[in-house]
């Protein structure tokens, strides 16, 4: 029944460590986004797929790398982790012509120690 | 870059109060949406509003789109523990594939 799932909910690592953060969604939907949440709880997007192309690639730093294998995965991968990286990651997803109405997923704590 | 400006940023009220909450720009948004996010949760869409001057009712929540499209407005009537929680508001320009998202205010409503 879930509508956007993600793995892992919470991701504890090392500084310089390379992980990944998995996200479904069996909505439907031909649109799928990253957003980060910082401690302030503002929510920046960060990426955006559209039918498995990239359409949204906001400033963030080349060692965040989005893949979308289909259109219900967009992955997150990210090298070399810095303690600025420590945040909430959420996975959305939407439909064309549905004015971005957003259905987003759990979230994925990671801190970097 | 369109920004929107949510007021208050925290408010903390008693039960069975009325609030209101503010969402401004100086942007004009194709649509307009609030979300509500419990911690440790996502975000949950409540409404969409694409109309200017547009009025939607959830029980006892009431959103306002502003004529020219730049603002709006969430009201809580009675407000009840449950609505405790961190609101959002994001607008779409138009033809735009991203939603802009304002920096939330975060409600707590006291037994």
């Amino acid at each position: 029944d879930t509508a956007v799932s993600q793995t892992p909910k919470y991701l504890v690592t090392q500084m310089g460590n390379d992980k990944s953060i998995k996200c479904e969604q069996n909505l439907g939907h031909d649109t799928m986004y990253w957003y980060k949440q910082d401690s302030k709880k503002f929510l920046k997007i960060m990426f955006s797929y559209n039918n498995k192309e990239l359409i949204i690639n906001e400033t963030v730093p080349n060692r965040f790398s989005p893949k979308s294998p289909d259109k219900a995965h967009l992955n997150l991968h990210i090298n070399s982790l810095e303690l600025g990286d420590s945040a909430v990651y959420f996975c959305a997803s939407s439909q064309t012509g549905t004015y971005n109405e957003q259905f987003f997923g759990p979230g994925t704590r990671l801190t970097v120690l | 870059t369109q920004l929107l400006e949510q007021s208050p940023q925290f408010l903390s009220i008693q039960e069975g109060e009325n609030l209101t909450v503010y969402c401004n720009s100086s942007s004009v948004f194709s649509s307009l949406q609030w979300y509500r996010q419990e911690p440790g949760e996502g975000p949950v869409l409540l409404v969409t509003v694409v109309t200017g001057g547009e009025v939607k009712k959830l029980k006892r929540l009431t959103f306002q789109f502003g004529d020219a499209r730049k603002d709006s407005s969430l009201h809580i009537t009675a407000a009840q523990t449950g609505d405790t929680g961190l609101y959002l508001c994001a607008g779409t320009g138009a033809g735009s594939y991203q939603l802009t998202f304002g920096k939330g205010t975060k409600l707590s409503v006291i037994p």
